[in-house]
């Protein structure tokens, strides 16, 4: 499977800063995915970055809060703008790698632990 | 709207015995479920899957049942270990042939020594 290297593990940030995440995978990938963990809540996507297109945003998020860049099939980053304690949650971001006869691969990187004060 | 549901938040049971957790969801086009473990400040671990082409996946320890009428998938970890005290999570997707995952809201497992 992928392995994802996820940074920043963790940061405290100042409200109406923004702070950008990154997300690179040794191999190469059609599709990454960007989800929130809020606290004591389940995963919920944000969004589906694809490579030469623009982001797909699920409903309650909206680009101007969380912009995502996806340069290359490796590589991409979500920044959450304008901060505020609501922001505070786990991001993580996730690759689906097709092994065939409807096996899909779906690993996650360790994620970001957000503190917004 | 929750699809996906997982209606028990948190499960103790001694080592050594048969844990099972339960999870439901709501869309019928769903085609493929994934079980997650995941632990404290670290993202989710994979830890087996299943197409809806079949009802029964065994991987060690680990075996997951699918029942498509019912709407209804189970975890069986068995024997039960300490290190297997997590949050689990399932996940469902393909709706409409998306490949994104849809969470439940996990439960606790918790094993006894």
């Amino acid at each position: 499977s992928a392995v994802i290297s996820q940074k920043p593990s963790r940061d405290i940030c100042q409200r109406g800063t923004s702070l950008t995440i990154q997300c690179q995978v040794d191999s190469q990938v059609t599709m990454m995915f960007w989800y929130r963990q809020q606290p004591g809540q389940s995963l919920t996507l944000i969004a589906t970055a694809n490579q030469g297109s623009e982001a797909t945003y699920e409903s309650g998020f909206v680009i101007d809060k969380f912009p995502i860049s996806r340069p290359n099939l490796t590589f991409s980053t979500l920044t959450v703008s304008n901060m505020s304690p609501e922001d505070s949650s786990i991001y993580l971001c996730s690759v689906v790698m097709d092994r065939g006869e409807a096996n899909y691969g779906y690993t996650f990187g360790s994620g970001t632990r957000l503190t917004v004060v | 709207d929750q699809q996906v549901k997982q209606n028990s938040p948190s499960l103790s049971v001694q080592e050594g015995r048969i844990s099972i957790l339960n999870c439901d969801y709501t869309n019928s086009m769903f085609d493929y479920f994934l079980w997650y473990k995941k632990y404290p400040a670290e993202g989710p671990t994979f830890l087996i899957s299943i197409s809806s082409i079949k009802d029964k996946n065994e991987d060690g320890r680990f075996t997951v049942f699918l029942n498509k009428s019912a709407k209804h998938l189970s975890l069986h970890i068995v024997p039960s270990q300490p290190g297997d005290s997590a949050v689990y999570f399932c996940a469902a997707s393909g709706d409409q042939g998306a490949q994104k995952l849809v969470f439940g809201q996990g439960t606790r497992l918790t094993i006894n020594p």
